[in-house]
């Protein structure tokens, strides 16, 4: 059964450096054909994805925000990790992370998401 | 980047109506279009993959269509756990696209 999971802070400051951690287990990144991706949602609006990483340690970004993206993996741990620096307002809502299967059989987008964790950032 | 337009923004409806939301990319996506309905306070669920293959365990009363630019999500005979928020989602390239949603609401 694959699960995933967010975690991080609830709050941060505007200009700060955002840290947010996926945890998984059904899988491992070590898996030809599997990533994982992160995808945002401000409140009331429209999902918008962010980054991904593949088993081989390929990274892509949305063009938009790539100078201040960076994603990591964890593979002993099992665990993605995505940081965001200069935080400001109109980044608050709720970070999603979610796994792609590239397999012969898998359907290559996402198919399983985290829960979500909700940031806001303010003063 | 590549673009996603879906259509309409919101669709109002009946339980039983048989609905469409039409997503057009900038450019030529050939299949690698997906369906995702969101509820509120919770993460997307993918429907469709492949322009139109079912994802398991999803009603047959979805359905998915079309190539290159322009796709719909087909929905028979609406039933009230169906109303919530569709978008569409282009993967012909790294960089991954949605759309900007169609709320189904309750007539």
């Amino acid at each position: 059964q694959v699960t995933l999971r967010e975690s991080g802070p609830a709050l941060v400051k505007p200009t700060q450096t955002l840290t947010l951690t996926c945890s998984f287990s059904g899988f491992s990144l070590n898996t030809s054909g599997m990533c994982v991706s992160w995808i945002r949602q401000p409140p009331g609006k429209a999902l918008e994805w962010l980054a991904l990483i593949d088993w081989d340690g390929s990274r892509y970004y949305t063009t938009s925000l790539k100078t201040r993206l960076t994603i990591s993996k964890d593979t002993s741990k099992n665990e993605v990790v995505l940081t965001m620096t200069n935080m400001g307002p109109v980044d608050t809502g709720t970070y999603f992370c979610a796994r792609i299967s590239r397999t012969a059989t898998g359907t290559a987008t996402f198919q399983h998401w985290g829960q979500g964790i909700l940031v806001t950032v303010s003063s | 980047d590549v673009q996603m337009t879906q259509s309409p923004s919101t669709l109002s409806a009946s339980v039983g109506d048989r609905v469409t939301i039409t997503c057009r990319a900038s450019q030529n996506i050939k299949i690698w279009l997906a369906w995702y309905q969101q509820k509120p306070g919770k993460a997307p669920k993918l429907l469709v993959y492949k322009a139109s293959s079912l994802e398991v365990g999803v009603p047959s009363r979805f359905s998915g269509s079309g190539y290159g630019t322009e796709f719909t999500l087909t929905i028979d005979s609406l039933q009230p756990d169906d109303f919530a928020t569709y978008y569409c989602q282009q993967y012909d390239s790294y960089l991954y696209t949605f759309g900007q949603g169609t709320k189904l609401e309750i007539k």
